[in-house]
């Protein structure tokens, strides 16, 4: 299937630092990426919904200026936790959607995620 | 509100047999399927996609959709310890570019 890389894979950071993730679509253009939150024994959360070049749609109770997201191009989109505190610690996953080698039609792909500590 | 429904489990299967799994939806206007298998600590990975009625067979997995009774189901043939995992079933919604999860099955594959 198609591939969808997301770096780093862990992060420990100290509260009140900022913390950038990268999610790439390696071979194929994600016309739309998605950002999901999960935490320990509970579903997938999604975040927010990004394509390339226009402003992210947050989800309700997201806040947007603490999680930044810039989709700079058709394979690259990044999160940045913003003064990060204990509470953000999760798995952060990417998700990116297009048109692959391996389809007729658009899907899904996710990224392998980041975990986040927040000390 | 729009939902996708499935059962929590565990669901526990021997090896070798045939593991059954099910997923209903609330809306009629669910256009695109898709069963994805998340290991413990991973990330989601894509299994199938299915679009229309009928069954969708690839290797040892089979995608079932029935749009008039709303649900999907995914078989997995020769179960194997490897299968053991959350599957999550997700739908896209006409209009909406997004996916809806079912909160995922746990299934078990006993050896």
């Amino acid at each position: 299937g198609a591939v969808v890389s997301q770096h780093p894979s862990w992060v420990i950071c100290k509260s009140g630092t900022s913390v950038k993730i990268e999610c790439r679509s390696l071979d194929f253009q994600a016309t739309t990426m998605f950002w999901y939150r999960q935490f320990p024994k509970q579903s997938l959360m999604l975040m927010a919904t990004s394509n390339e070049g226009s402003k992210a749609t947050y989800e309700q109770g997201v806040e947007k200026d603490k999680f930044l997201i810039n989709h700079a191009s058709l394979t690259l989109s990044t999160l940045t936790v913003t003064s990060a505190h204990p509470e953000d610690s999760s798995f952060y996953i990417c998700s990116a959607r297009g048109r692959t080698p391996y389809s007729s039609t658009d899907t899904q792909y996710f990224g392998p995620g980041t975990r986040l500590t927040v000390l | 509100q729009k939902e996708v429904e499935q059962n929590s489990g565990p669901l526990s299967v021997p090896e070798g047999a045939i593991a059954s799994l099910n997923c209903t939806y609330s809306d009629r206007g669910s256009q695109s399927f898709f069963w994805y298998r998340q290991y413990s600590g991973k990330s989601p990975e894509l299994i199938m996609s299915i679009y229309s009625n009928g069954d969708k067979e690839d290797g040892r997995f089979t995608a079932q959709l029935n749009k008039a009774s709303q649900y999907v189901s995914l078989l997995i043939r020769d179960s194997q310890p490897s299968d053991s995992a959350t599957y999550l079933c997700a739908v896209i919604y006409f209009g909406n570019e997004k996916l809806t999860f079912g909160t995922g099955t746990r299934l078990t594959i006993i050896p």
